[in-house]
């Protein structure tokens, strides 16, 4: 089982739609996690870190469940500019290592 | 403040050759990565550094791969003899409380063709 899994889409949306995805991690003991954002042929950036009560951010809400190891990203009121590769991010070590495992990618195409 | 650079930006060679890469991280971070990112895939980690010893290096290819981190600054990445599949970016990341903040720096990449 691969350490973080994502479901790679494509998801095609239109405008002004809510979006979820998901991402399952394998490591129970994982510390921290994280969204990162790519757009084509550009670096991964931090989008926002996950809380375990749960975080929001404008449109973006990240949530956290520990019982069933999966982290989720909503994005409401899609826009075209939100079109890209969303990367899921998952520490599963601790601190002690700063080890930053990232998933495939979930690739959001927002439609106008 | 300046960004992680990297060098080349482009590489094209034959199977079988050699080629390094270069990064130089932002200043005063400890923790500097070194990424594969195939395309259609998330970013792979290769190896890690904090300061100029390596963390991790499981996932690196010592066969063909290696990595060095003089003075724990700039850090290279060097591929002999490369094969096809190692067609990909190579991305390098710095950052200064990675586990606590979850930021890493990225730069442009540096994007291998091997023919």
């Amino acid at each position: 089982r691969k350490e973080v899994e994502q479901d790679p889409g494509p998801f095609n949306v239109p405008e002004g739609a809510t979006v979820a995805f998901n991402c399952t991690y394998s490591n129970s003991a994982s510390q921290s996690f994280f969204w990162y954002r790519q757009d084509c042929r550009k670096e991964p950036k931090l989008l926002m870190s996950v809380y375990s009560s749960g975080n929001e951010d404008g449109r973006f809400t990240a949530q956290l469940n520990r019982a069933s190891q999966y982290i989720s990203l909503l994005i409401r009121d899609s826009k075209l500019s939100d079109s890209a590769t969303y990367l899921c991010v998952v520490n599963p070590y601790g601190g002690a290592t700063n080890k930053l495992i990232f998933g495939t990618g979930t690739l959001l195409a927002v439609q106008p | 403040e300046a960004g992680v650079a990297q060098s080349p930006r482009y590489k094209i060679i034959e199977k079988r050759q050699s080629v390094a890469f270069w990064c130089n991280p932002i200043s005063g971070h400890a923790t500097l990565y070194w990424y594969q990112q195939i395309l259609g895939q998330g970013p792979k980690l290769l190896i890690q550094f904090q300061n100029n010893g390596v963390v991790d290096d499981s996932q690196l290819p010592k066969d063909r791969f290696s990595a060095e981190r003089l003075k724990g600054v700039d850090s290279t990445l060097k591929i002999q003899p490369a094969k096809l599949e190692d067609s990909a970016v190579y991305l390098c990341a710095s950052s200064f409380r990675p586990a606590v903040t979850g930021e890493l720096f990225f730069g442009e990449g540096s994007r291998l063709t091997v023919l």
